[in-house]
């Protein structure tokens, strides 16, 4: 197992594109999550899948972006209409519930997006 | 609600000086903490983490401690080296809120020869 992939490594698109990032978690893991960084911050929660069901988004998740996880495996993040706002580091991390209920997240290297 | 601040950065040490990173936090609950490091170009790795009060979590010689009393998890290294150079964050979990990461901004660590 090679960890958490994710695609494209960077994404430059138009203003008003859409656009599509795919991550590809650890086989075993049933938790997968999406983040968002932006310059000199922390990552900021999005959404998160337990298996297939998308059990929570984040108010940063505005009515365009979407997240997939069919089959509760890969998960796929599009974002409608890009913004310049849009522009920052999407991160995607998986785990597995542990016997103490707690989750240790591994991360991806990310998608960088820049929206010009 | 559910926060975590760290002290700003950038932290610049020279080699083999003593590393502390403060980091305090806010939640509704009984949090998980935790310490990621993001090295250069490299995506975030968990350093360490504890899980509850008086708990130390450790690896690679750092070191942070869950003090429920000063919600604080500050991490320590006695001795730092120049591959030590990254920006560190501090985060929390609650594992009724799905395990969900809440981060503070990062602090920029630069250790010189």
């Amino acid at each position: 197992d090679t960890g958490v992939s994710q695609d494209p490594r960077h994404k430059i698109t138009k203003r008003g594109q859409n656009v599509t990032f795919r991550c590809d978690p650890i086989s075993e893991h049933n938790r997968l999550y999406w983040y968002r960084q932006t310059l000199g911050q922390g990552p900021e929660f999005l959404t998160y899948f337990q298996n297939e069901a998308q059990l929570e988004k984040s108010r940063l998740l505005s009515d365009r972006f979407s997240a997939e996880r069919p089959k509760g495996s890969f998960s796929t993040l599009e974002i409608q209409r890009t913004e310049q706002g849009d522009s920052a580091m999407y991160l995607c991390a998986s785990g597995m519930v542990g016997p103490d209920m707690n989750t240790e997240a591994f991360f991806g290297q990310g998608t960088r997006l820049t929206v010009v | 609600g559910n926060s975590v601040t760290q002290m700003e950065g950038p932290v610049t040490l020279s080699e083999e000086a003593f590393l502390t990173i403060n980091c305090t936090y806010t939640a509704t609950g009984y949090p998980s903490l935790f310490w990621y490091v993001q090295y250069p170009g490299e995506g975030l790795q968990l350093l360490l983490k504890a899980t509850k009060a008086d708990d130390k979590g450790s690896n690679k010689g750092f070191e942070a401690t869950y003090r429920k009393e000063t919600t604080s998890f500050h991490l320590e290294k006695g001795s730092v080296q120049v591959s030590d150079s990254a920006v560190y964050f501090c985060a929390l979990s609650l594992y009724n809120q799905g395990g969900k990461l809440i981060f503070g901004q990062g602090t920029e660590l630069s250790v010189k020869p």
